[in-house]
């Protein structure tokens, strides 16, 4: 079975900083990783995602995102934060071994990160 | 950019009653999902549909639960008869293909509490 953990509930950094969220996950087999913000009263929206090639992902906003295979790790990164980058945010997962037609994905519980201007 | 959207956006129901939240995937997309969030808790995986039929679901989705698209752009979940523990966000998403490398995308979810 696939999941992933997101250790942080919170993480708090000042604005001009840089920002790391963390999120490691486990399968069996190879891994598609995805992230995903939550605004307030909006959906999920799709970030970036890593699925095969260089370990470093670039996605929407500036943020980024690093794979590492040997740590099963997907933290999510951006060089200077902003204010409006406050926000829910999910690491999902999907394990492209885990049958045919399995679509689902797998979501960490999400870390609310706060900007401090 | 087209967004998928989701209505109503808070759903109030006596314990019992039949509910039906409603979705419009993006257009061109063919592969539609329902996730549900319980409060605190984690974004959890109800249910794919692709051509008119379920192609996945999860231990959640009982026979309580029911999915259907009705035409050609709206699709629906409805729970026969709610549970208090049936209160959670529930998100709708859709994406262009099935491959696992397809990011999908999701709408502001509906609100349901089940009283």
């Amino acid at each position: 079975a696939q999941s992933v953990a997101q250790p942080e509930d919170q993480v708090n950094v000042a604005e001009g900083n840089p920002l790391t969220v963390k999120c490691t996950y486990s399968v069996s087999g190879n891994p598609y990783l995805f992230w995903y913000v939550q605004y307030p009263n909006r959906g999920l929206q799709f970030l970036l995602k890593y699925i095969t090639g260089d370990n470093l992902v670039k996605g929407s906003y500036g943020f980024e995102a690093e794979f590492n295979k040997s740590q099963t790790s997907f933290h999510l990164k951006k060089p200077s934060a902003l204010v409006s980058d406050s926000a829910l945010y999910f690491c999902a997962v999907r394990d492209i071994y885990s049958g045919a037609g399995s679509y689902q994905l797998t979501f960490g519980k999400g870390t609310k990160l706060s900007v401090i201007p | 950019e087209p967004e998928v959207t989701q209505t109503p956006s808070h759903q109030v129901t006596q314990m019992g009653q039949e509910v039906i939240l409603r979705c419009v995937p993006i257009s061109n997309h063919l592969y539609f999902y329902w996730y549900r969030q319980i409060l605190g808790q984690k974004v959890e995986f109800l249910v794919s549909f692709y051509n008119n039929e379920i192609s996945e679901k999860s231990e959640i989705f009982d026979d309580q639960f029911s999915v259907e698209r009705p035409d050609g752009s709206n699709f629906t979940l409805k729970i026969r008869s709610t549970k208090l523990e049936d209160s959670a966000m529930y998100f709708c998403a859709s994406s262009e293909s099935s491959g696992a490398s397809y990011e999908q995308y999701f709408g502001p979810g509906t609100r349901l509490t089940v009283t």
